[in-house]
């Protein structure tokens, strides 16, 4: 069946650290990949996404993610963080499953920012 | 100009009463959802429509009664409250297409108390 798993709940790094947040999913074609980030009460926003070609995808806010077809990855990374950044991140897989296309996400990470 | 808006964005109410939440998108989207987000913010698919048409149905209650008039709106009735409807339910909508994402409004905080 298909699945992702985000192994951390909670991350937390320093204001200025880098970050990379874990995602591996379970599907049997090629996927359709997204991040998403979740601020405190609001909806969620759309990071980046992956459905074929390069493998390093920029996405908003300084983010990037690198899908590893051998390792059913597709870790989130930001070289420097800010404040601004802490909140809640989901990773999401497109995948059909019962001839329904689907998006199914992971349990989230909560990233929290240390000044 | 907001994309995707549902209305309210909280309601707090007693075991037992009827209540609904209303969702409009002003993308052009064909398909529309409800997700349900526990309070381990844990995301779930409730129910999704394309072109007015109920193509996912997941495991749900049938407490819980989706209606699109249109392909613009999908509102969520939810008959005979329990406390464990307690949650956050987003809408949200796509075109459709798999390498489309999802376009989230900012969520119905409801309380059952």
């Amino acid at each position: 069946a298909q699945s992702v798993t985000q192994p951390d709940i909670h991350i937390t790094v320093s204001e200025g650290a880098s970050l990379e947040l874990r995602c591996n999913y379970s599907y049997g074609a090629t996927p359709y990949l997204f991040w998403y980030v979740q601020s405190p009460g609001q909806g969620l926003q759309l990071l980046l996404k992956y459905f074929s070609g390069d493998t390093l995808v920029q996405g908003i806010k300084g983010f990037e993610a690198e899908f590893k077809r051998s390792q059913s990855s597709f870790n989130l990374r930001k070289p420097s963080v800010h404040w601004s950044d802490a909140a809640e991140y989901f990773c999401a897989v497109g995948a059909i499953t019962s001839g329904t296309y689907k998006y199914i996400f992971g349990t989230g990470t909560r990233l929290k920012v240390l000044a | 100009d907001t994309a995707v808006s549902q209305t309210p964005k909280y309601l707090v109410t007693q075991m037992g009463n009827d209540k609904s939440i209303k969702c409009e998108q002003n993308l052009g989207h064909d398909t529309m959802y409800w997700y349900k987000q526990d309070s381990k913010k844990f995301l779930k698919i409730m129910f999704s429509y394309n072109n007015k048409e109920l193509i996912i149905n997941e495991t749900v209650p049938n407490r819980f009664s989706p209606k699109s008039p249109d392909k613009a709106h999908l509102n969520l009735h939810i008959n005979s409250l329990e406390l464990g409807d307690s949650a956050v339910y987003f809408c949200a909508s796509s075109p459709g297409t798999p390498n489309s994402p999802l376009h989230f409004g900012n969520g119905t905080r409801l309380t059952v108390t």
